[in-house]
């Protein structure tokens, strides 16, 4: 089944405790991206990828790494979590980027104390 | 860059009544234009998507939107409401005006279908 598989779908954690999100997806798409969801302001992109090994920022990068080694993976880096980070994330994967659409996985809900 | 704005964030109706969900965007260049549904707890999915072509797009689950370039807008409509309808649904316009090509997504209207 194409998917876009997010790990893991809850998260709690402590300030400053550096956690990873991880995405895989098993549709050899080139283009993955990270949306964050909050009350009120939709989706926003975090960071985004055309290819292997090549990332850029989002609309609200700050806080966050990510790295793109495999094709298939996509994972989301968090060094220093911090309380305005507590989110929905999501990771979506598309075969040619906006134009086409995004297959979105199922999201993760972080919560930072 | 392009936005997107979704009036209203809170669309209540009846069992059978007509869905008519409203979406403006703004675009310098001509888009592609999406509406996604969030059921509670589950991730985004593609309910339908305009690209070019034909203006009146059919989508999954009986909706369909009207892309009508005049009044910068891509409404989404079902004629007949059913409870499992209720969600979250998001307009979202592709940014082309930039390699990266994102989604820029409205800020969401919540559905809900009364019996």
């Amino acid at each position: 089944e194409a998917q876009v598989t997010q790990n893991p779908r809850y998260l709690i954690t402590v300030t400053g405790k550096k956690l990873t999100v991880t995405c895989s997806q098993n549709m050899n798409h080139e283009y993955m991206s990270w949306y964050r969801q909050d009350p009120g302001l939709g989706l926003r992109q975090i960071y985004y990828s055309m290819n292997v090994e090549v990332t850029d920022k989002g609309d609200v990068p700050e806080g966050y790494k990510v790295s793109r080694k495999e094709k298939r993976n996509f994972p989301l880096i968090l060094e220093s979590p911090s309380p305005n980070q507590t989110s929905l994330y999501f990771c979506a994967s598309s075969l040619s980027g906006g134009r086409a659409g995004y297959t979105f996985g199922s999201g993760t809900r972080l919560t930072v104390v | 860059a392009q936005s997107v704005t979704q009036l209203g964030s809170h669309v209540s109706v009846s069992e059978g009544a007509l869905v008519l969900l409203r979406c403006n965007y703004s675009s310098s260049v001509p888009p592609y234009l999406f509406w996604y549904v969030q059921y509670p707890n589950q991730g985004l999915q593609l309910l339908l998507k305009y690209t070019t072509g034909a203006t009146l797009v059919k989508g999954i689950n009986g909706f369909e939107a009207e892309f009508k370039k005049s009044e910068t807008s891509f409404h989404l409509t079902k004629p007949s409401a059913h409870m499992s309808d209720a969600a979250e649904y998001f307009c979202a316009v592709s940014d082309l005006s930039s390699g990266n090509t994102p989604l820029v997504f409205g800020k969401g209207t919540r559905l809900s279908v009364i019996a």
